[in-house]
């Protein structure tokens, strides 16, 4: 039982270069955030999804943009890095939203822009 | 604005010795108080959730509570494999799909 998977689990990248991290769950979760985590701080949302081709802006959202082509996949891109987006990023699942039902998170993709 | 702090920052202990750690929070019209699990190098991993003031939730050597300020997690007796960092998060209080978290008790028990 997969749960929520993370590819890729690190990577390293130059300023200004694109990648795109995905996210893929197998609990048919219609729920679906991106979240980023830095040192002293809560973790915060950068785009979440409540549904297949639906996405809104989270938190800190600037500098990152996201697609759900399919329920089950999330994908958060990168267009052009710079260092502040170093960080370590985690796709999480929830099958009823944020007041009733847990969040399911992934292992977490470590960035690092130089 | 929302927000939610959490107390200490780190925490050492001994193996048996019993604890607590905290979560404060400002958040108006609280739909829920959520505690998360998270080992180093892993995502969150959910432990429980309180509604309302008064709710207490237990799981092996950890119990919950909740008051309209707070929340506490009770650590009774802990043992090394209950070194992790703990995370409370709340729903923001506009109704959005946003949790605040907070920045976590990372948790130490020595053996």
């Amino acid at each position: 039982n997969a749960g929520v998977t993370q590819t890729p689990k690190f990577r390293v990248l130059k300023t200004g270069q694109s990648m795109t991290l995905l996210c893929a769950q197998d609990m048919n979760h219609e729920y679906m955030y991106w979240y980023r985590q830095d040192p002293g701080m809560g973790l915060r949302l950068i785009h979440y999804s409540v549904g297949e081709g639906t996405t809104a802006k989270g938190e800190v959202p600037d500098g990152y943009n996201v697609s759900r082509l399919k329920k089950q996949n999330f994908l958060l891109g990168l267009e052009s890095a710079a260092p502040s987006q170093t960080s370590v990023y985690f796709c999480a699942s929830s099958d009823r939203g944020p007041w009733t039902g847990e969040l399911f998170f992934g292992e977490g993709s470590r960035l690092t822009v130089l | 604005e929302d927000q939610v702090t959490q107390s200490p920052e780190a925490l050492r202990l001994q193996e048996g010795e019993s604890s607590s750690l905290n979560c404060s929070y400002t958040v108006s019209g609280l739909r829920g108080l959520f505690w998360y699990r998270q080992d180093p190098g892993k995502g969150p991993e959910f432990l429980f959730t309180l509604y309302s003031a008064g709710e207490e939730k237990e799981k092996e050597r950890l119990k919950a509570t909740l008051t309209k300020k707070e929340s506490f997690l009770h650590i009774t007796a802990p043992k090394p494999e209950d070194s992790a960092t703990y995370l409370c998060a709340v729903p923001e209080a506009r109704g959005g799909q946003n949790f605040v978290f907070g920045p976590g008790t990372r948790l130490s028990v020595l053996p």
